[in-house]
């Protein structure tokens, strides 16, 4: 079974420019997460995607923003990007089931490492 | 808004210690799972826990939730340099804002020794 891929592996922009990163989930996978992690340590959630919808977003501005695809896939776009945007951005993928408590565990990808100068 | 304090936040120690890392909230969660991320990779999830008072055994890991649902530790028995990482725990809530939101905590970052 092939993992979370994530496109591109590394990304640097300028400051003000935008950003597309790209996420595919695990086949059969219909939630896709996004994640930011600032100096290597702990993870901020920033949206969630299940079945085409935006189910909940974190503390970001609106200037991130993202879809989900009819096949799952999603994009992470961040629009004017300022300098401490740099970050590890993360995507994730599970299988929400009907009924449960929403404790599936998450797949992540490696990453799409974007610095911002 | 529910936030997940680790301890210690660096941990380097000599091959064959023990050590444990604490994950607490003033908040309840549904479960929490514990992650494990090693340089240029993703995490990767260790286990979950659902019950209070859960103990789960992975090797020389063992991982407990609170009874109360507010906390968790993970306990690592004679480390190994393969080790080495940093660790996450993660809580679940399935109501309110926190819908179907994984939160974080700050993570650990464990280097062992050879």
């Amino acid at each position: 079974e092939a993992g979370v891929t994530q496109s591109p592996t590394h990304l640097i922009k300028t400051r003000g420019q935008q950003a597309t990163l790209r996420c595919s989930p695990i086949s059969g996978h219909t939630s896709v997460y996004w994640y930011q992690q600032a100096l290597g340590l702990g993870l901020q959630f920033l949206l969630w995607y299940d079945e085409g919808e935006e189910r909940n977003r974190g503390n970001f501005p609106p200037r991130f923003s993202g879809r989900q695809f009819p096949n799952y896939s999603s994009e992470l776009n961040v629009n004017a990007l300022e300098l401490e945007d740099s970050a590890l951005y993360l995507c994730a993928s599970t299988r929400i089931r009907e009924g449960s408590s929403y404790n599936s565990p998450l797949h992540f990808g490696n990453g799409t490492r974007l610095t911002v100068t | 808004t529910q936030l997940l304090e680790q301890s210690p936040q660096f941990l380097s120690i000599q091959e064959g210690e023990n050590l444990t890392v604490y994950c607490n909230s003033s908040s309840v969660f549904s479960s929490l799972q514990w992650y494990r991320q090693e340089p240029g990779e993703g995490p990767v999830l260790l286990v979950t826990v659902v019950t209070g008072g859960e103990v789960k055994k992975l090797k020389r890991l063992t991982f407990q939730f609170g009874d109360a649902r507010k906390d968790s530790s993970l306990h690592i028995t004679a480390a190994q340099p393969g080790d080495t990482g940093l660790y996450l725990c993660a809580g679940t809530n399935a109501g309110g804002t926190s819908y179907g939101k994984l939160t974080f905590g700050q993570g650990t970052i464990l280097t062992v020794h050879p």
